[in-house]
């Protein structure tokens, strides 16, 4: 399976701090995809990246894609308390996506 | 409004009952999904549909069904052979570019308790 593993589990930042988070796969994907679920909703997709793509910025998130470690980043800048949610990689395919178990981010006011 | 809505928000069912899930969106999305998410855990995939009248079968199939008899439509049932079929269920569906690419767009789920 290509799943996604997030690392934190859990990240406790002050508001205003930059919150990094990572996420390793398996095998080869086409293209990975950052989402974010606050708690009992359903997941709002953030950023994509695909896998010729090295660097993206959207406002202030910052995605990375490392095809040779396998490996992704997230970084959320100058965070707020409305950033506190989970947050998930999904790698993918042309067909499928695989979550990991998350990043438990809390950000406090 | 275009998006994805899910029903019942909350599902209550008794042991060796079937229910069944309702997935339906206005999106004009090709592919839909079904997740399962278990408590402080991620996403697990359950049957997936590329196109009306296909699906697949996902990592954790064993114990459900699905349909794809409409675009708009992806309904799961929860069969009773699903061992522990307790947990929050999540449809999801996605348009397909030229590159095969394309977000996943999720509803807000359905949280199934068998008491």
């Amino acid at each position: 399976s290509q799943q996604g593993e997030e690392d934190p589990q859990a990240l406790s930042i002050q508001e205003g701090e930059n919150a990094t988070m990572n996420c390793s796969y398996k095998t080869s994907i086409n293209n990975l995809q950052w989402y974010r679920q606050n708690s009992g909703r359903g997941l709002v997709h953030l950023i994509l990246i695909r896998s010729n793509e090295r660097e993206k910025h959207s406002g202030r998130l910052r995605v990375t894609l490392d095809t040779s470690k396998k490996s992704s980043s997230l970084l959320i800048t100058a965070s707020r308390a409305a950033d506190t949610a989970s947050y998930f990689c999904a790698p993918g395919d042309f067909n499928k996506f695989y979550f990991g178990s998350g990043t438990k981010l809390n950000v406090k006011p | 409004d275009g998006g994805i809505t899910q029903s019942p928000k909350y599902l209550f069912r008794k042991e060796g009952q079937n229910v069944t899930l309702s997935c339906e969106q206005n999106l004009n999305h090709d592919a839909m999904y079904w997740y399962r998410q278990d408590p402080g855990q991620g996403l697990r995939l359950i049957y997936y549909s590329q196109i009306v009248n296909d699906f697949q079968k996902g990592d954790i199939a064993e114990g459900y069904s699905v349909s794809r008899e409409k675009k708009e439509s992806f309904p799961l049932t929860v069969t009773s052979a699903q061992k522990n079929p307790t947990a929050f269920y999540l449809c999801a569906s996605r348009t397909k570019d030229r590159t095969n690419t394309g977000e996943l767009f999720f509803g807000e789920g359905s949280r199934l308790t068998v008491l």
